[in-house]
């Protein structure tokens, strides 16, 4: 079973339009990171949040954690060829032992100019 | 600063054929993950390190899967025998151990082939 599930797996969309990617949780998180993706390469950190209900931005990228800090969601306005790639959300666990990272599945985004 | 360095970046095997991958993380992160991506799905962990012990690796089939972290700094993850179904990108990442810093730096990744 997923412990993060991602939505949608695939968006295909066209330059200039906005999209929405989910991460939802039955799981409280110490904090939720979203990661982005390149072919070839291994996923690069876009932003943590830690609080329930803290917006962050980022360009024309819009991260919300939720307030139960259990769901997040991540904004792109005016997409653009160069935001296509994996987009990856991480829950983080603070352990005893340091930080457990489990990630959801995924959104494959492709922006068509 | 340097980052996390795997090799080798591309892997060829047969199936029951073993594998041996390797890992050097970001100087000073006590901790270090292991996770196989199948492509086009998000990391799955495979094991977690903090320092030289393993804190973690209930997702290791460890009939087939081992990994070690020799003096807490760099790793293995060995596939012995290797099974089709083993074919994925193995990606290590490192974190520093604190509660304000839980940034994954992750490495380039093995793609792993097993035919």
């Amino acid at each position: 079973t997923q412990l993060l599930e991602q939505s949608p797996q695939f968006l295909s969309i066209q330059e200039g339009e906005n999209l929405t990617v989910y991460c939802n949780s039955s799981s409280v998180f110490s904090s939720l990171q979203w990661y982005r993706q390149e072919p070839g390469e291994g996923p690069v950190l876009l932003v943590t949040v830690v609080t329930g209900g803290e917006v962050k931005k980022l360009k024309r990228l819009t991260f919300q954690f939720g307030d139960a800090r259990k769901d997040s969601s991540l904004h792109i306005t005016a997409a653009q060829p160069g935001d296509t790639g994996l987009y990856l959300c991480a829950g983080s666990f603070f352990m005893e032992y340091g930080n457990k990272l489990v990630f959801g599945a995924g959104t494959i985004l492709r922006v068509k100019s | 600063e340097a980052g996390v360095a795997q090799s080798p970046r591309y892997k060829i095997i047969e199936k029951r054929q073993s594998v041996a991958f390797w890992c050097n993380p970001i100087s000073g992160h006590a901790t270090l993950y292991w996770y196989q991506q199948i492509l086009g799905q998000g990391p799955k962990l495979l094991i977690q390190f903090q320092n030289n012990g393993v804190v973690d690796d209930s997702q290791l089939p460890k009939d087939r899967f081992s990994a070690e972290r020799l003096k807490g700094v760099d790793s293995t993850l060995k596939i012995q025998p290797a099974k089709l179904e083993d074919s994925a990108v193995y990606l290590c990442a490192s974190s520093p151990r604190t509660v304000m810093n839980t940034e994954a730096f992750f490495g380039q990744g093995t793609r792993l082939t097993v035919v």
